[in-house]
């Protein structure tokens, strides 16, 4: 079955330092990847999406993210970190058995010191 | 601008009460999903809709039902609430049909069942 895993439930970052977050996924085909981020009280918003073509993708605020076939992962990165981007950050893949479904990860909580 | 909005954002009942939630787009997608989140699981599908008069079941549907008459709206009900269904539920809308798509949140409803 379909599934994926963000191994870190929170990560703590300095504000200016740069930011990965790891997301590991199973899926037998190509997968459909996505990262979302949901700030405090409110819906989950799309940071990227990654269907085909190059692996490195870029989204909004300044995150970017890597398809590694190979190691199963889609890991989000962001070169300098502001206080602003603490929040909670799934990764999902899409799930094309019984009609196309998205899967999310547990999450992981970012925590941003000054 | 285009919105998804849910209401009530807060909701206390009793177990055993019946309890409807609303979910109401203005950007006229097809796909609407109701989600559960929970500490430490993500966001779970609990049903979905690819248009007017489908309706389907996703992960953990149990106790709950939807329906879906109309292109903009799409309310979940707990037939009879539960201590188990005390979460925060998302709902969402995406464009296309029967395929991969980027999802649109609301800003979700907090629901206690005491």
């Amino acid at each position: 079955a379909q599934s994926v895993t963000q191994p870190d439930i929170h990560i703590t970052v300095s504000e200016g330092a740069s930011l990965e977050l790891r997301c590991n996924y199973s899926y037998g085909a190509t997968p459909y990847l996505f990262w979302y981020v949901q700030s405090p009280g409110q819906g989950l918003q799309l940071l990227l999406k990654y269907f085909s073509g190059d692996t490195l993708v870029q989204g909004i605020k300044g995150f970017e993210a890597e398809f590694k076939r190979s190691q199963s992962s889609f890991n989000l990165r962001k070169p300098s970190v502001h206080w602003s981007d603490a929040a909670e950050y799934f990764c999902a893949v899409v799930s094309n058995t019984g009609g196309f479904k998205t899967i999310f990860g547990a999450g992981t909580r970012l925590f941003v010191k000054a | 601008d285009a919105e998804i909005t849910q209401s009530p954002r807060h909701k206390i009942t009793e177990t055993g009460r019946q309890v409807t939630l609303a979910c109401h787009q203005t950007w006229n997608h097809n796909n609407m999903f109701w989600y559960r989140q929970d500490l430490g699981h993500g966001l779970r599908l609990i049903h979905y809709s690819y248009g007017v008069q489908d309706t389907n079941k996703g992960e953990v549907s149990d106790g709950y039902s939807v329906s879906r008459s109309n292109t903009e709206d799409l309310p979940l009900t707990l037939e009879s609430a539960a201590s188990s269904q005390t979460s925060v539920y998302f709902c969402a809308s995406s464009e296309q049909g029967r395929t991969v798509d980027t999802q649109y949140f609301g800003p979700g409803t907090r629901l206690t069942v005491l």
